[in-house]
C-alpha cells in the first residue's frame, strides 16, 4: 500500500488569510481526490484530479495535481469560517482502492 | 437522489461482544467500502464489496468481516470487541465511471467499546 503524507497537520488562521495544504507521496496514483469532513459527519468529496499538472478551481479553492501524479496541493484564498474542517487527500491505487492521508485540521477564526 | 445511509448512528458495546453495522448505498452504486476512522490512525480501509463479492481488503484482523446483499446494501460485523475498536465507522459507495473511483460517504456509526 502506498503512503500519502499530508502537511501541515493543523492550521489555525484568521478569516481572510490564504493557505495551502500539501499531499505528497513517492508513488504514482491514477487519480487524487480531496475531501472535507466536518465533526460528526462523513467526508464530502470536493474534487478529483486525474491528469499530471491539472489545476481545478472550486470558487476560492484551487487544487493542483503534480506533473508526475505523486503530489497535490489545495490552496484556499481568503479563508472563511465556513472553511473550517478536516481536509483529507486520497490517492487512487490501481485496483479500486483509496489511500487516505492523515488529514489537515483547518480552523478559521473570525 | 438519497445519499448513503448508515445505521445505527451511535452504539455502545461492551468488550467481548459483537456488533453489526448497516449501510445502504446511493441508488445505482454497486461498490460499497468500509473505513475505520480514529484520531490516532486516521481513515483506514477495511474492505470493499462489489456485486456481493469482496473485491479488496485492508489490513485488519479476521474479527472484522462484511457482506453485501443483492440490493447492494452492506453490513459489517466485528466480533469479540476490543477497547481499541472504538472508532467512527464509515461506509462509502461508489459508481466507477470514466475511470474514476470517487467515494460518497455516509455519516458514519460512532462505536464506543467499554
Amino acid at each position: 500500500t502506498q503512503l500519502l503524507e499530508q502537511s501541515p497537520q493543523f492550521l489555525s488562521i484568521q478569516e481572510g488569510e490564504n493557505l495551502t495544504v500539501y499531499c505528497n507521496s513517492s508513488s504514482v496514483f491514477s487519480s487524487l481526490q480531496w475531501y472535507r469532513q466536518e465533526p460528526g459527519e462523513g467526508p464530502v468529496l470536493l474534487v478529483t484530479v486525474v491528469t499530471g499538472g491539472e489545476v481545478k478551481k472550486l470558487k476560492r479553492l484551487t487544487f493542483q495535481f503534480g506533473d508526475a501524479r505523486k503530489d497535490s496541493s489545495l490552496h484556499i484564498t481568503a479563508a472563511q469560517t465556513g472553511d473550517t474542517g478536516l481536509y483529507l487527500c486520497a490517492g487512487e491505487e490501481y485496483g479500486n482502492k483509496l489511500v487516505f492521508g492523515a488529514g489537515t485540521i483547518l480552523r478559521v477564526k473570525s | 437522489k438519497a445519499g448513503v445511509t448508515q445505521t445505527p448512528r451511535y452504539l455502545i458495546k461492551t468488550r467481548g461482544q459483537q456488533v453489526t453495522l448497516s449501510c445502504s448505498p446511493i441508488s445505482g452504486h454497486r461498490s460499497v467500502s468500509w473505513y475505520q476512522q480514529t484520531p490516532g490512525q486516521g481513515l483506514q480501509f477495511l474492505f470493499e464489496y462489489f456485486s456481493e463479492t469482496q473485491r479488496n481488503k485492508g489490513n485488519f484482523p479476521g474479527r472484522f468481516s462484511g457482506r453485501q446483499f443483492s440490493n447492494s446494501r452492506s453490513e459489517m460485523n466485528v466480533s469479540t470487541l476490543e477497547l481499541g475498536d472504538s472508532a467512527l465507522y464509515l461506509c462509502a459507495s461508489s459508481l466507477k465511471s470514466s475511470g474514476l473511483y470517487e467515494q460518497y460517504f455516509g455519516p458514519g456509526t460512532r462505536l464506543t467499546v467499554t
